[in-house]
């Protein structure tokens, strides 16, 4: 069936280094790609999308790009902050209803 | 500002023990999911209706949950007996079927013990 992988974390950056999460998707069709961002204690928060290949989501400083060819949807941001602590989620929508699958998400700490 | 409302947001139950935890998804939106989240498992998949049908829930122990939606504002899941292995954060989310992005609810951490 559709699945997403991402990295494994945790991931600990500095702060004002470069981001990148890497996900990769197995679907069938032409999935949306999503990534999701969960705060401490709190729900998932869509933090952007892209509906089709070479579309590029972005958001908050945060980008990523629908790659067909590789089946890659990789997370990156130029100069992450303390605040940017959190777990991030890559995500599709699979099959005719739009089912939306996740991947186990990576943990993120940046340190001043 | 519209937001998915769930309650409770903790609870505490004993072993057997039926729980219930409702949602209230945003007004408009037609499409409800039930994910549950844990540190072993990450974010499953439960239950998923469109326009109060259910249309997936391959996720969800049968013999002990039930999901529902009674009407367009509300949508429930049950877990009849609780059992320790449940404990863990239910979290709802809503969306539109033109628009495939969801949006969470808070979540009810669930502890069975």
């Amino acid at each position: 069936g559709d699945s997403v992988t991402q990295m494994e974390g945790p991931v600990t950056l500095s702060e004002e280094a470069f981001l990148t999460i890497n996900c990769t998707y197995t679907a069938t069709g032409y999935p949306s790609l999503f990534w999701y961002v969960q705060y401490p204690g709190e729900g998932l928060q869509l933090l952007l999308k892209a509906t089709k290949a070479d579309d590029k989501g972005s958001n908050k400083g945060f980008e990523a790009t629908y790659r067909k060819e590789t089946t890659s949807f990789h997370l990156e941001k130029g100069s992450v902050q303390v605040s940017d602590s959190a777990v991030y989620f890559c995500a599709l929508t699979s099959g005719g209803y739009n089912k939306l699958i996740f991947g186990a998400g990576t943990r993120l700490a940046v340190h001043p | 500002d519209a937001r998915v409302t769930q309650t409770p947001r903790d609870k505490v139950t004993e072993m057997g023990q039926e729980v219930t935890m409702r949602c209230q998804p945003i007004l408009g939106h037609n499409t409800v999911f039930w994910y549950r989240q844990t540190m072993k498992q990450g974010l499953e998949l439960l239950a998923y209706f469109r326009n109060r049908a259910p249309l997936d829930d391959s996720g969800m122990p049968k013999d002990r949950f039930s999901a529902e939606m009674p009407d367009a504002t509300l949508a429930t899941l049950k877990i009849q007996p609780s059992e320790p292995r449940d404990s863990a954060v239910y979290f709802c989310a809503s969306g539109l079927q033109l628009n495939t992005e969801a949006f969470f609810g808070q979540g009810t951490r669930l502890t069975v013990v």
